[in-house]
């Protein structure tokens, strides 16, 4: 089975870092884009950021830029978002997907669970 | 940076047809391919159409997907309703710019 275990969420203050970790299992992690979406509580989706499969490009919601770091170990099978300056805003429950390329263009066919990301003092 | 606006909500009864409608703020809503995913209430989000109109394997053929250059929106069209289609659905395109951009999102109620 094609899946995704997210880890690292947890309650940090206004300005502190946390990383959180994504393990797939059940596909060859290595030949696909991962992507991280975000879903603060009682909203919608947003996507965070996307890295391709050798980690050579990389792009990020506006929102995140100069804070938030995606990385990949292909040998580990793990995708990584390292989260710096956290904001409240910063708040949601954290999805890694994978981005699959169907016929034309790019969509997110599994998803993890999620891990929750909560930035209070 | 363009948008992707949903009605906040739609409600229909079993076994009815229902559409939730996407339209894009700017941009043509042709030049790039729209997808639509579900989430069920505490669940991950799954693809329900990519490509406009393609079903991934294990999506009933009661959900298909459309374009109208006219109006500049996409369409989910839901079939033969059932309860457990109650969910959020949420659109989602993307520019040269931008390669991911949700919509806000319209929450189904099968009543």
């Amino acid at each position: 089975e094609e899946q995704f275990v997210e880890s690292g969420g947890g309650l940090v203050q206004p300005g502190g870092s946390l990383r959180l970790s994504c393990v797939a299992s059940g596909f060859t992690f290595r030949s696909y884009w991962m992507t991280w979406v975000r879903q603060a509580p009682g909203k919608g989706l947003e996507w965070v950021a996307n890295i391709k499969q050798d980690g050579n490009e990389i792009y990020y919601v506006d929102s995140v830029k100069g804070r938030f770091t995606i990385s990949r170990d292909n040998a580990k099978r793990s995708l990584y978002l390292q989260m710096n300056s956290l904001r409240a805003e910063d708040t949601a429950v954290y999805y890694c997907a994978r981005w699959r390329l169907g016929d034309y263009y790019y969509h997110m066919d599994v998803w993890g669970k999620g891990t929750t990301v909560t930035v209070s003092s | 940076n363009f948008m992707l606006t949903q009605p906040h909500s739609v409600s229909e009864s079993p076994g009815k047809t229902v559409t939730v409608s996407c339209t894009r703020s700017s941009g043509s809503i042709a030049s790039n391919y729209v997808q639509w995913y579900q989430q069920r209430p505490g669940r991950s989000p799954t693809t329900v159409i990519y490509e406009n109109n393609q079903r991934p394997s294990g999506v009933p053929d009661r959900f298909s997907g459309s374009i109208d250059s006219s109006s500049n929106s996409a369409s989910l069209t839901i079939s033969g309703l059932k309860t457990e289609d109650e969910a959020d659905y949420y659109c989602q395109s993307y520019d040269n710019s931008n390669p991911v951009v949700f919509g806000g999102g319209t929450k189904l109620t099968v009543l």
